[in-house]
């Protein structure tokens, strides 16, 4: 069945950085979309990038423009995001979530993973 | 980007309807029809629930329905059942080529 898995999370101290991945399994990868979404302690969904299917292009919401890279890598069926110079603010579970689609576009959101905890904290 | 602006909590009796409004701006709700909706039930992941505003992917009970007029979009569940109780989340893509997400409604069925 089409499962994702996300990895990485932990305690990481303002200023830092942290890798997150998302192992994807049951379905042809290297077609669809791929976005990342977190949720603060007891707050709403909140976007925060998307890849195109081939890594070509790629979407960041304001808030981590600048701060956070997405990137994938096709042969090992795996999605990352690169997080630099964390805040308090970014705190939060992460999830990983596939595209409904293969356009060039984010739009929806049809398979989601559990997620992993990133906390910024000194 | 602000977040699309939902009710923060709704409520119903077993087999009542309930709607879910998410008004955002001729920006994301207003200028396409790409408006989805997520059911997340305490703890858990966010399900997919609607698209394209009104479609329903495999799988969804068709006592969900989506619409649409002008800037904002609403969820309508018919027949509540004790399991319909969850967080909803509406969102759009944007103008920006990015996606928003409303603040997210509580349901509780009573």
């Amino acid at each position: 069945q089409v499962q994702l898995v996300e990895s990485g999370g932990g305690v990481v101290q303002p200023g830092g950085s942290l890798r997150l991945s998302c192992a994807a399994s049951g379905f042809t990868f290297s077609t669809y979309g791929m976005h990342w979404v977190r949720q603060a302690p007891g707050k709403g969904l909140e976007w925060v990038a998307f890849i195109r299917y081939d890594g070509s292009n790629k979407y960041y919401a304001d808030s981590v423009k600048g701060r956070f890279t997405i990137s994938r890598d096709n042969s090992k069926n795996t999605l990352y995001v690169q997080m630099n110079s964390l805040r308090p603010e970014d705190t939060a579970v992460y999830f990983c979530a596939k595209d409904l689609t293969n356009t060039w576009y984010p739009y929806y959101m049809d398979v989601w993973g559990k997620g992993t905890t990133v906390t910024v904290s000194s | 980007q602000s977040a699309l602006t939902q009710p923060p909590s709704v409520s119903g009796s077993p087999g009542q309807s309930v709607t879910i409004s998410c008004t955002g701006t001729s920006s994301d709700v207003g200028a396409y029809n790409r408006v989805s909706w997520y059911q997340q039930p305490p703890g858990t992941a966010p399900k997919f629930m609607i698209y394209d505003v009104t479609i329903r992917p495999s799988g969804v009970p068709d006592r969900f329905s989506g619409s649409k007029s002008g800037n904002t979009a609403s969820l309508t569940i018919a027949g509540l059942q004790a399991e319909d109780e969850a967080d909803y989340y509406c969102s759009s893509y944007t103008t920006s080529t990015t996606v928003v997400f409303g603040g997210g409604t509580k349901l509780t069925v009573l």
